[in-house]
C-alpha cells in the first residue's frame, strides 16, 4: 500500500534558525517525492520534488529536501527560517509501480509549520 | 507556465440546490486532472480522477452521482455537486499533470470554499 507519513502536526521555529518538516513514505517501486506548500484558503504551490539523481533536491524559496532511500525519508529543510514561511506543508509521493494508481499523489496529512519573529 | 485556474473562489448555495465548480489549465493541455476535497486542518481526500473524454474514476465511498465530473476538452474539468447539503461544505481543489508525464508535478488551483446553508 502507498503511504506517507508527516509525523508532526505543527512545528514551530524562531526567524533565522534552521527548520526540518518530517516526511517518511512507502510506495511501490521506485518513488517519485514532492512537497507542496498551502497558504490559508489557497490550493498548493509545488516547492520541490525527488526523480532521480542527487540526493539533496533544492526548490523554491530556499527550500532543499534530503531523499533517504533506508529511512524511506524525504524531509524538508531550510537553513534559515523566515516568518514567511509559516504555512501548512505537505509531503506526497507518486508511485511509478502500481497499475490504476499509477499518477496519483498520495498526500502525509499536513504539518503547519509556525516561524515566530 | 502550468496555471490552473479554477472558479469559483468561494460559493454559498442553499441545501438542495446544485452548485458547479470549474477547473481550468490555461497554458497546457490537461489529459489527467485530479478532484481533491480537504476538511479543515486536514489533509487532501482524493474524490476523482478526471480523464478527458472517458468517464472519471472515483475513489471509494464519493458517491459519483452527487459529485459529477465532466472533462470535455483537454484544458477544461468540472465538478457539480449535486442536491448539496450542509454536509457538503468544505474545500474544494483540482490538479492537473503536466505534460512532463508522471515527472512532473501537480499544478494546483486556488480551490474553491463551498458553504452550503
Amino acid at each position: 500500500a502507498q503511504s506517507v507519513a508527516q509525523p508532526e502536526d505543527q512545528v514551530n521555529v524562531a526567524e533565522g534558525n534552521p527548520l526540518t518538516v518530517k516526511c517518511t513514505y512507502s510506495v511501490s517501486g521506485n518513488p517519485y517525492l514532492f512537497w507542496y506548500v498551502q497558504y490559508p484558503n489557497r490550493g498548493l504551490q509545488f516547492l520541490l520534488k525527488y526523480i532521480t539523481g542527487d540526493n539533496l533536491v533544492k526548490g523554491s524559496y530556499g527550500f532543499e529536501a534530503e531523499f533517504n532511500k533506508s529511512q524511506t525519508s524525504f524531509h524538508l529543510k531550510k537553513p534559515s527560517a523566515l516568518v514567511s514561511d509559516s504555512a501548512l506543508y505537505f509531503c506526497a509521493v507518486r508511485p511509478s509501480l502500481g497499475g490504476s494508481t499509477l499518477g496519483r499523489l498520495y498526500f502525509g496529512r499536513g504539518t503547519q509549520l509556525t516561524v515566530w519573529p | 507556465g502550468a496555471v490552473v485556474s479554477q472558479h469559483p473562489s468561494r460559493v454559498i448555495c442553499k441545501s438542495g440546490t446544485s452548485v458547479k465548480i470549474e477547473c481550468r489549465s490555461l497554458d497546457f493541455q490537461a489529459t489527467t486532472m485530479f478532484w481533491y476535497r480537504q476538511f479543515p486542518k486536514q489533509s487532501l481526500m482524493l474524490m476523482a480522477t478526471s480523464n478527458e473524454g472517458s468517464k472519471a474514476t472515483y475513489e471509494q465511498g464519493v458517491e459519483k452521482d452527487k459529485f459529477l465530473i465532466n472533462h470535455a476538452s483537454l484544458t477544461l474539468s468540472t465538478l457539480t455537486v449535486t442536491s448539496a447539503h450542509p454536509e457538503d461544505s468544505s474545500f474544494y481543489i483540482c490538479s492537473a499533470t503536466g505534460q512532463g508525464g508522471y515527472n512532473s508535478p501537480l499544478h494546483f488551483g486556488n480551490g474553491t470554499r463551498l458553504t452550503v446553508t
